[in-house]
């Protein structure tokens, strides 16, 4: 149980287009879901956090209006990243959670973004 | 801030050796250590967790000990076989925010 799946799990597009990255949970309803960013041989950053139905909470220094997230369903999550450039090519990871107390987190398989 | 510290960074081993990967963590209010496996190209899978009420959880091969006065976890894996050839995250749930701190992570290689 407890399945994340994110799709695409690798995009390359061009400069100044936008790419939206799905994030499902397939088997339980995930209240809360996060997006991460990895760079090559690093650590996960966090960069926002969504409820289901609410405005996603971003890190700071996360631009909102360049990271579109939107969590309208309690097995959907989707990340939108506009106009994106060069810089922004790098791993993204979403995770999903009951939500519960102490409930783990659960993790897609990323999505591996080359903008070029 | 909160800070959540992993060692070491790298670690090789020959296949059948445990490995031991520790921890450390400045939140004392927080109750929730999970860890994860990061396969190349794939997305973190969590192994094991635990939480503050015991001070040791076993799954097979893995295991996880906790002090809480000392603020440190480790995570032990035992008879390492190559297919645990992997990147391993530590992580703290934060009592304040409620999000995931994670470690640096540490590149497992187990040898043949």
């Amino acid at each position: 149980g407890a399945v994340v799946s994110q799709h695409p799990s690798w995009v390359i597009c061009k400069s100044g287009t936008s790419v939206k990255i799905e994030c499902r949970s397939l088997d339980f309803q995930a209240t809360t879901m996060f997006w991460y960013r990895q760079f090559p041989k690093q650590s996960l950053m966090l960069m926002a956090t969504s409820n289901e139905g609410s405005k996603a909470t971003y890190e700071q220094g996360v631009e909102k209006d360049k990271f579109l997230i939107n969590h309208a369903s309690l097995t959907l999550s989707t990340l939108t990243v506009t106009s994106a450039h060069p810089e922004d090519s790098s791993f993204y990871i979403c995770s999903a959670t009951t939500g519960h107390l102490n409930q783990p987190q659960h993790f897609g398989d990323g999505t591996r973004l080359s903008i070029l | 801030g909160e800070n959540v510290e992993q060692h070491p960074s790298t670690l090789s081993v020959q296949e059948g050796d445990s490995a031991v990967i520790k921890c450390t963590y400045s939140d004392s209010a927080s109750n929730y250590f999970p860890w994860y496996k990061q396969e190349l190209g794939k997305g973190p899978q969590l192994i094991i967790d635990i939480r503050s009420n015991v001070g040791e959880k076993k799954d097979q091969r893995i295991a996880v000990t906790l002090n809480k006065t000392a603020k440190h976890f480790s995570l032990h894996i035992t008879e390492t076989q190559p297919e645990d050839s992997a990147v391993y995250f530590c992580a703290v749930k934060s009592s304040n925010t409620g999000k995931l701190i994670f470690g640096q992570g540490t590149t497992l290689q187990v040898k043949p």
